[in-house]
């Protein structure tokens, strides 16, 4: 168990609709990441928060946005959801704001099925 | 960017020893990690170069080349469990010093 928790497990919805993921970082990491993980795309970055606020962003899409909260929780919300949108979402987390040495945990991730 | 560049698949057989290679561009390297992650799974650390040589941990090693750009995974006395994907991945400049993975080695161990 990595300490980082990510809700819900499973997700399905239709294709238009917009959905909220939820994490929660390893007690005491200041850092939050958001991935993205399909088939044929690996594990792709999408963005990061350090202590509350936006720190780097990788291939996010418009459509996508997320953000950190003072307990240190982050969401991650999806909108106009499409097919391709279909994807393993990870989160992870550091003490750290990144580069050197920064070793990040990851949740086990939220499966989401757009239909 | 830092392009992260390892083999797609890679099979091997239980008992035997299996290296998996990475190479990645060298301009503003901050370390190399590999992660391990089993099918639809969390991917989880294994280990964390940033100085030139091989870092050893029971039964898997990790060593890194800067100049060359280069690293490689051993995997020693492979079991059955080890089969899994592996992640060879670099904080980089362009994605803010997060974490920028390849698309992994996904490694299948046989009997």
């Amino acid at each position: 168990d990595s300490g980082v928790t990510q809700t819900p497990k499973h997700l399905i919805t239709a294709t238009g609709q917009r959905v909220t993921l939820r994490c929660s970082p390893r007690s005491g990491d200041l850092s939050v990441y958001w991935y993205q993980q399909s088939l044929d795309q690996g594990l792709q970055f999408l963005i990061q928060y350090y202590n509350g606020e936006e720190r780097a962003k990788g291939n996010i899409l418009e459509r996508f946005s997320a953000q950190q909260f003072p307990d240190l929780h982050s969401e991650l919300n999806l909108s106009s959801l499409e097919l391709g949108d279909s994807a393993l979402y990870f989160c992870a987390s550091s003490a750290s704001p990144g580069g050197l040495n920064t070793e990040a945990f990851f949740g086990q991730g939220t499966r989401l099925t757009v239909v | 960017g830092q392009n992260i560049d390892q083999p797609t698949e890679m099979t091997a057989t239980e008992g035997a020893i299996v290296q998996i290679n990475c190479t990645y561009q060298t301009s503003g390297f901050n370390g190399l990690f590999w992660y391990q992650q089993h099918a639809g799974e969390a991917p989880t650390f294994l280990s964390y170069n940033v100085l030139d040589g091989l870092e050893e941990k029971g039964r898997f090693s990790s060593f890194l080349s800067r100049s060359k750009g280069y690293s490689y995974l051993l995997l020693k006395e492979l079991q059955m469990k080890d089969s899994a994907s592996y992640l060879c991945a670099s904080p980089t400049s362009n994605s803010g010093y997060a974490l920028n993975f390849g698309k992994g080695t996904s490694l299948l161990v046989t009997p």
